[in-house]
């Protein structure tokens, strides 16, 4: 069964730290993974997107990785400043198949002054 | 640049009612996805169409359909309310399909079923 799974729930942290935030999946045959930035009653935001081929990928103080063979990925954000708080919600997408996008229930991350 | 706009922004219905919720993409975006989400599933996929043709499909019953116009913007119907379709709508536009394309989300539109 496709499924992806993201670590932890809800994360608080002080303003400056760095947090690690993770993502497991059994989505196959695998397309792309992508993390997406979520403020409260707002859209999804866009931050990385990796195929296969990419073990890495930064957007400012974001820095994803991709491990295929493990099928983890993990986001990494330093520095971390108030605006970060949000949810951080990681999709699979199936290369083939009905239910082409699988999404992660997200990790709420508070940032504390 | 405009960005996604969705229509209307809030509305209440009530069980048995119809909705049609409305997806104006990003100027030259072809593909509109819609996607639900609610605090227990989280964010789930809907349905995406790409130059008026539906590409794929969730794993939602039939009472949830949509369409794509030749201008790409995009209109989603949910006959027959039932309580548990309160919630978030999101769509999403892409330049290509959104298999590898960077998805455009717009602020959504919030229903609730009373």
């Amino acid at each position: 069964k496709n499924q992806v799974e993201q670590s932890p729930q809800s994360l608080i942290i002080l303003e400056g730290k760095n947090c690690t935030l993770q993502c497991n999946y059994t989505v196959s045959p695998f397309s792309n993974l992508r993390w997406y930035k979520q403020d409260t009653g707002r859209g999804p935001v866009s931050l990385t997107i990796m195929t296969f081929s990419e073990n890495t990928k930064s957007n400012g103080r974001y820095t994803a990785t991709l491990d295929a063979d493990t099928k983890q990925s993990s986001l990494h954000i330093t520095a971390s400043q108030l605006s970060d708080s949000a949810s951080y919600i990681c999709v699979v997408s199936a290369a083939s198949g009905t239910y082409k996008y699988i999404f992660g229930t997200g990790t709420r991350l508070k940032v504390l002054a | 640049k405009a960005g996604v706009t969705q229509t209307p922004r809030y509305l209440i219905k009530t069980r048995g009612q119809q909705v049609t919720l409305s997806c104006s993409p990003i100027s030259g975006h072809r593909s509109v996805s819609w996607y639900q989400q609610t605090p227990g599933q989280g964010l789930q996929f809907l349905f995406e169409y790409f130059s008026e043709t539906q590409r794929n499909k969730g794993n939602f019953p039939g009472r949830f359909s949509g369409r794509q116009f030749s201008n790409s913007r995009s209109e989603m119907n949910v006959s027959t309310l039932e309580l548990g379709d309160s919630a978030l709508y999101l769509c999403a536009s892409s330049l290509l399909t959104s298999d590898t394309g960077e998805l455009f989300f717009g602020e959504g539109s919030r229903l609730t079923v009373l």
